[in-house]
């Protein structure tokens, strides 16, 4: 399985965009790059993905480099419910083994007010 | 909607003894995945189902682990003999492909320890 790198952790203030890095330098050609974010107490959640085009949805933007061996994942105005682990993860879903997820250690985003 | 249901939500229990765990999918979703998470780390997968077939099993899961999904809907996962490093949260997912793609939506999880 490709792996991404992400850092652990980052701060915000609300209401102020944020930017995640993942860096997937061995990524396929039919990789898809998914976001998953895990609030307090809670299981994950789908925020967005994406193959070479940017993507916007109505919890945030993907930015995919142009040689897509890196990604931004850009919340647009951090607010306290933000703060979560984000994870980037790398999905063949060609082959049968794209249907699990397979989780790093993600960025843990604080939002501070 | 109701979502993925699991119960129970914690689960506190002796070493040695066994333990299992139920997981509801969203009634159209026809994949099920079941994952452990533990303390500081991500969720590593352990299991797959498509409808009632078990179609992947992680290395992770042992011969004390059995998942089972007999009509293809609701789920379990038994541990037998547990042991303190069974200890973590146990997250279910379920999905269903649309357009080329299947968003997994997970449960809250059951946590267990093993005292």
């Amino acid at each position: 399985d490709a792996k991404t790198t992400q850092p652990n952790s980052m701060e915000s203030n609300e209401e102020e965009p944020v930017h995640l890095p993942c860096n997937h330098s061995t990524i396929s050609g039919t990789d898809y790059i998914h976001w998953y974010r895990q609030l307090p107490s809670q299981g994950p959640e789908y925020v967005i993905h994406g193959l070479t085009s940017n993507v916007n949805n109505r919890m945030a933007s993907l930015a995919i480099a142009e040689d897509r061996k890196s990604s931004t994942l850009i919340l647009h105005r951090a607010t306290l419910r933000d703060a979560a682990v984000y994870y980037c993860i790398l999905r063949d879903v060609i082959k049968a083994a794209g249907n699990k997820l397979t989780f790093g250690g993600g960025t843990r985003v604080l939002v501070k007010p | 909607d109701t979502g993925v249901s699991q119960d129970p939500r914690h689960k506190i229990t002796k070493r040695g003894q066994n333990v299992t765990f139920r997981c509801d999918p969203i009634s159209e979703h026809n994949r099920l995945y079941w994952y452990r998470q533990t303390l500081g780390q991500g969720p590593e997968f352990l299991t797959y189902f498509q409808n009632e077939a078990q179609l992947e099993k992680s290395r992770l899961l042992s011969d004390r682990f059995s998942a089972e999904r007999p009509k293809g809907s609701f789920s379990t996962l038994e541990i037998q003999r547990t042991e303190q490093g069974d200890s973590a949260m146990y997250l279910c997912a379920s999905s269903r492909r649309r357009e080329g793609i299947d968003e997994q939506f997970f449960g809250p999880g059951t946590r267990l320890t093993v005292l």
